[in-house]
Formats: structure tokens, C-alpha cells, sequence
């Protein structure tokens, strides 16, 4: 069993809609969860940064942490063809020198 | 600001060769990270790198090695090259110790023939 599980799509909505990404984690101690996008042939850039549990919101975006579960999420509202991309949860190790990717989930935003 | 250079951009190498790519941190950032990602694998976390000393280090063979130097830049060499090492090679920089972010930069696309 990986670390980080998630799905990889792809998942398909039309521009405007709710978009709902999720990931599975397995080890309790980690505290630190984030959320990067990647556009292709680009580097993963950081969207959300998450420390335990709770909501935080910056935008159309919220990323989600709930540790009793071990389930991170990302939402994000009124989406655009421009948020087309791979999604990718990342957990921070608590040295906070290394990153643990979940598998990426490709999303397609149409007009 | 200038973001987190990866050179070269593009690599075509043969099975056996060696290859070494290169990677400048943002300005002022003495932390370096690599990572490898692949279709069947994703991104996996290849060593970490601060203050010229290897901090951390993945599940990845001898084969697989990296340095930095005084001025932060980093390089990590591959050596006895394989088709699966074929991958995006990715680098990413943070301030320092501690949980900050990192920036990723482009990657370095290396094709082993």
C-alpha cells in the first residue's frame, strides 16, 4: 500500500462546476498536507498548504484536512478551462525536507 | 524574483552513459531537493540537500547521487544508465530547515534510448 493514495482520473466537468479532489494517507503522524498543480511539461506549482486538521480557504479554493480519517480534499468552485492540470496531495515529512506525492489526478475543466 | 533553473531542459542519453543535470536554487535559498517523476511511479523524492550536506535520502539506488556546492547550486548525477531511469527530473528549492515551501522548478526530461 502506497503512503498516499489518489485517484488518478481522468475527471471531466463542465467550466463552473464544483470540483472535488481527494487523497488517502496512512501515517498518523504526519501534520503537514498540500496540494500542488501541474500544467503540462511544467514543474508542480503549490496551491494549498495545510497544517493538521480544519479548513482553509484562499479563493475558489479550500483544501480540507480530516486526520481522523486520514483524508485530505481539495475543492474548487466556479472552475475554468484554465484550472485544467494534474493535481497532486503531498505530505510534508515532519523534518520538513521531504515531500510524499499522491499519484496526481488529471482534471478537465470544458467551456 | 527569479524561480528555481534546471538545466538542461531536455536530455537524450543511451543505456550505460552517465549524466549529470543541474539545478539554481531561488535566490537566497540554501535548501535543494530532487525528486523523479515517472508515468508509473509519480513523483518520488530522490535526496535533499543543505548547506553542501545530503539531509535526507530516498529509496533510490547507489547509482543515483547529487552534491551542492557553496553558492546552493545543486547537481545530481546519474550514473550506468537505464530505460527506466528514463523521467522528469524535478528540483525544488526552500529557505532552509524547517517546514517551508518548496518551489518547484521546470524539470529536466531525460530520455534513456
Amino acid at each position: 500500500q502506497k503512503e498516499v493514495e489518489q485517484d488518478p482520473g481522468p475527471l471531466s466537468v463542465p467550466e463552473g462546476a464544483i470540483v472535488s479532489l481527494n487523497c488517502t494517507y496512512s501515517n498518523s503522524a504526519f501534520q503537514y498536507f498540500m496540494w500542488y498543480r501541474q500544467y503540462s511539461r511544467k514543474g508542480p506549482e503549490l496551491l494549498m498548504y495545510t497544517y493538521s486538521s480544519g479548513n482553509k480557504e484562499d479563493g475558489r479554493f479550500t483544501a480540507q484536512v480530516d486526520k481522523s480519517s486520514k483524508y485530505i480534499s481539495l475543492f474548487i468552485r466556479d472552475s475554468q478551462p484554465s484550472d485544467s492540470a494534474t493535481y497532486l496531495c503531498a505530505i510534508l515529512n515532519n523534518a520538513g525536507n521531504m515531500l510524499t506525492f499522491g499519484g496526481g489526478t488529471r482534471l478537465m475543466v470544458k467551456p | 524574483k527569479a524561480g528555481v533553473t534546471q538545466t538542461p531542459r531536455y536530455l537524450i542519453k543511451t543505456r550505460g552513459q552517465q549524466v549529470t543535470l543541474s539545478c539554481s536554487p531561488i535566490s537566497g535559498h540554501r535548501s535543494v531537493s530532487w525528486y523523479q517523476q515517472t508515468p508509473g511511479q509519480g513523483l518520488q523524492f530522490l535526496f535533499e540537500y543543505f548547506s553542501e550536506t545530503q539531509r535526507n535520502k530516498g529509496n533510490f539506488p547507489g547509482r543515483f547521487s547529487g552534491r551542492q556546492f557553496s553558492n546552493s547550486r545543486s547537481e545530481m548525477n546519474v550514473s550506468t544508465l537505464e530505460l527506466g531511469d528514463s523521467a522528469l527530473y524535478l528540483c525544488a528549492s526552500r529557505k532552509g530547515p524547517g517546514t517551508d515551501t518548496q518551489y518547484f522548478g521546470p524539470g529536466t526530461r531525460l530520455t534513456v534510448l
